[in-house]
């Protein structure tokens, strides 16, 4: 089946304009998250949701950043205003929060945001 | 408290060797310790996972070491092959607010030379 996809797969964009990323989770996959990864460095959390609602926005590196999800699928992670700092991969990963002690998240393939 | 430790940043074996990853954490409620490849322009793929009630778990070449004492696990490559070559982390989850929240490690880039 499919996993979950990401868009766009590359994003350049310049010093203060805004932008949005997508993620399409695994169908009937009810968790849903965001990460940055900059480069060479680890996976750093910014929000998940569990359906619809965001229980967890802890993060969200500054008021820049948002995001949301509607219908229990598909989730955009806005930012604005963008810095050079903000140049990283982000990543999304989907899950079915399943009762029980492990919980897979199957990750998308990123997309690269190149801020000049 | 929230953080997991991870060593060594890059890793160079022969094929054939093993391949030793460390990570080590603090938080005692960590209940799920997974472990994902990464290959470039990939997200991670889970590898292999272990729960602290176990203290040793394999999957084929791959194996998982858990000391909870020490509050530490590694994963271990065994035989390790040029199609190992990849980033791997670690990564330690804690239930909360209905859901997992997942912590990882800063990544080790493993090449395995030919």
């Amino acid at each position: 089946g499919a996993g979950v996809s990401q868009s766009p797969s590359n994003k350049v964009t310049e010093k203060g304009k805004d932008v949005e990323l997508r993620c399409d989770p695994i169908s009937g996959h009810t968790a849903l998250y965001w990460y940055r990864q900059r480069l060479g460095q680890g996976l750093e959390f910014l929000i998940y949701f569990q359906g619809n609602s965001a229980p967890d926005k802890s993060g969200l590196p500054s008021d820049r950043f948002s995001a949301e999800r509607t219908g229990e699928s598909v989730s955009t992670l806005t930012i604005q205003r963008t810095q050079q700092e903000d140049s990283a991969v982000y990543l999304c990963a989907s899950s079915l929060a399943q009762r029980g002690w492990s919980d897979t998240q199957y990750f998308g393939p990123g997309t690269r945001l190149t801020v000049l | 408290q929230q953080q997991v430790k991870q060593s060594p940043q890059s890793l160079i074996v022969q094929k054939g060797g093993i391949s030793i990853i460390n990570c080590a954490y603090e938080n005692t409620a960590f209940d799920y310790f997974p472990w994902y490849q990464q290959f470039p322009g990939k997200g991670p793929a889970l590898l292999i996972a272990i729960r602290p009630d176990v203290s040793e778990k394999k999957e084929g070449r791959f194996t998982i070491s858990f000391n909870k004492s020490a509050k530490q696990f590694s994963l271990h490559i065994m035989d390790s092959q040029p199609g190992d070559s990849a980033t791997y982390f670690c990564a330690a989850s804690i239930r909360t607010s209905g859901t997992y929240k997942y912590i990882f490690g800063t990544g080790t880039r493993l090449k395995v030379l030919a």
